[in-house]
């Protein structure tokens, strides 16, 4: 089954500063990979995937990811962050089932935003 | 905004009541998810629906009894909860069955807080 590691829990940066969120996901032949961002008492909205192709994915929020297939790692990462930009971020890998396949979420890295 | 809505945003039941958590999309979308969102914890997958059938069941406990009416509707029937059953619990639908195309990106509603007491 695939996997999903997130290395942070928390990470605090200060406004306009840049930001990097960590993932490691298990090795596979092929691999989907997506990164949502989920604010208080809300749902979940993608912010980018990586499918194929170019290995930098530019998401929405000027965010944007790098697939390293050497090192299994798909970084989320911001050259500026602002205090609206405080929320959840969920690493996630399409895990094939018998019947279909899922979303398999990292255990989240919440990003703090201080002015 | 989402375009997957989710009625109650709240619910708050005993453990013999009976309810149910709604989900709408018209999106055209073929497949639709429950997920279940303990405190502090990511999403993990309950149901899924492709074409209206019910393709995937992550051994759920009975007590939550998942209903597809017809392709834009998602219910969630809850029955016997438990005080551990409280949780947020997320809609969600794609385009295509994950069957068909694992990539597809996954739409989120707000999610249902529900707590059992």
């Amino acid at each position: 089954a695939q996997s999903v590691t997130q290395l942070d829990s928390q990470v605090p940066v200060f406004e306009e500063a840049p930001v990097e969120l960590r993932c490691n996901y298990s090795s596979s032949v092929s691999v989907y990979l997506f990164w949502y961002v989920q604010y208080p008492n809300q749902g979940l909205q993608l912010l980018l995937k990586y499918l194929s192709g170019s290995t930098l994915v530019k998401g929405i929020n000027g965010f944007e990811a790098e697939f390293n297939k050497s090192q299994t790692s798909f970084h989320l990462r911001k050259p500026s962050v602002h205090i609206s930009d405080t929320a959840e971020y969920f690493c996630a890998v399409s895990d094939l089932l018998e019947y279909g396949n899922k979303l398999v979420f990292g255990a989240g890295t919440i990003l703090r935003v201080k002015s | 905004d989402t375009e997957v809505t989710q009625t109650p945003k709240h619910l708050v039941m005993g453990m013999t009541n009976k309810k149910s958590l709604k989900c709408e999309q018209h999106m055209g979308h073929r497949a639709m998810y429950w997920y279940k969102q303990k405190a502090k914890k990511p999403p993990e997958l309950m149901f899924v629906y492709s074409y209206e059938k019910l393709s995937i069941n992550e051994s759920v406990p009975s007590r939550f009894s998942p209903e597809c009416p017809n392709s834009s509707l998602l219910n969630l029937h809850l029955h016997a909860l438990q005080p551990e059953d409280s949780a947020l619990y997320l809609c969600a639908s794609s385009q295509e069955p994950a069957q068909l195309f694992s990539g597809n990106t996954i739409y989120f509603g707000e999610g249902s807080w529900l707590t059992v007491v």
